[in-house]
């Protein structure tokens, strides 16, 4: 069971778009801990789409954006393209077990 | 040009031994907080183990007594020692670098590597 938790799985066709959510609790992302966000194809390293809630490193499209209240956070993606089919997570700290978490994942298909 | 390459994956019986190891470059490699990750067949990712750049350590609960994390910073290098091994623990084992700071995330990841543990 992770500490995050991630819908398992979420789909969209193309040019639509989808919201990924992530819940937590008030000794992770409600104590005010940043929420970053991960796109991983099996097999490939993961990659940061989103770090610090809602920022995105170089090369990131801005059709990927992040977004953080209370104890949740959730990353939008528009526009969606057939190479975003991957998984997706989200990882915050967590003051009571004094380490990073990640979310259990979500895998996105593009229909 | 921050590199973390993972290698000493394998086929391993159940009960035995393996060690990782996460060659790092491009950064200093010294002030900064470094995991694993695994992800077995058909499963997410799972955070395996952590250790800060002073060289404290923290395990999932699934390798808490059968792993060991450590690094040497002379060498560069991240390491997991994985002893008793499980048919569960087969899985693909990324390392990772963290930002410096509480609570930052893990920047740049390896590729992994596989171990497999079967009979």
């Amino acid at each position: 069971q992770s500490v995050l938790t991630q819908p398992p799985s979420m789909s969209g066709a193309p040019g639509q778009s989808v919201t990924i959510t992530c819940a937590g609790s008030s000794s992770n992302i409600g104590a005010g801990f940043d929420v970053h966000w991960y796109q991983h194809l099996p097999g490939t390293a993961p990659k940061v789409l989103v770090f610090a809630n809602n920022n995105r490193p170089s090369g990131v499209p801005d059709r990927f954006s992040g977004s953080k209240s209370d104890t949740s956070a959730s990353l939008a993606i528009t526009g969606l393209q057939a190479e975003d089919e991957a998984d997706y997570y989200c990882q915050s700290f967590d003051s009571s077990l004094s380490r990073s978490v990640f979310g259990g994942g979500t895998k996105l298909t593009v229909l | 040009e921050v590199q973390l390459l993972e290698s000493g994956g394998g086929l391993v019986q159940p009960g035995g031994s393996l060690r990782l190891s996460c060659a790092a470059s491009g950064f200093t490699f010294s002030k900064h907080a470094m995991i694993w990750v695994r992800q077995a067949p058909g499963k997410g990712l799972e955070r395996v183990s952590g250790i800060g750049s002073a060289g404290t350590t923290n395990y999932a609960d699934s390798v808490k007594g059968r792993f060991t994390i450590s690094r040497d910073n002379s060498k560069n290098t991240l390491y997991l020692q994985m002893n008793s091994l499980t048919v569960e623990d087969t899985a693909v084992y990324y390392c990772a670098k963290k930002v410096e700071g509480k609570g930052k995330h893990f920047d740049y990841w390896g590729q992994g590597t596989l171990v497999t543990v079967s009979s």
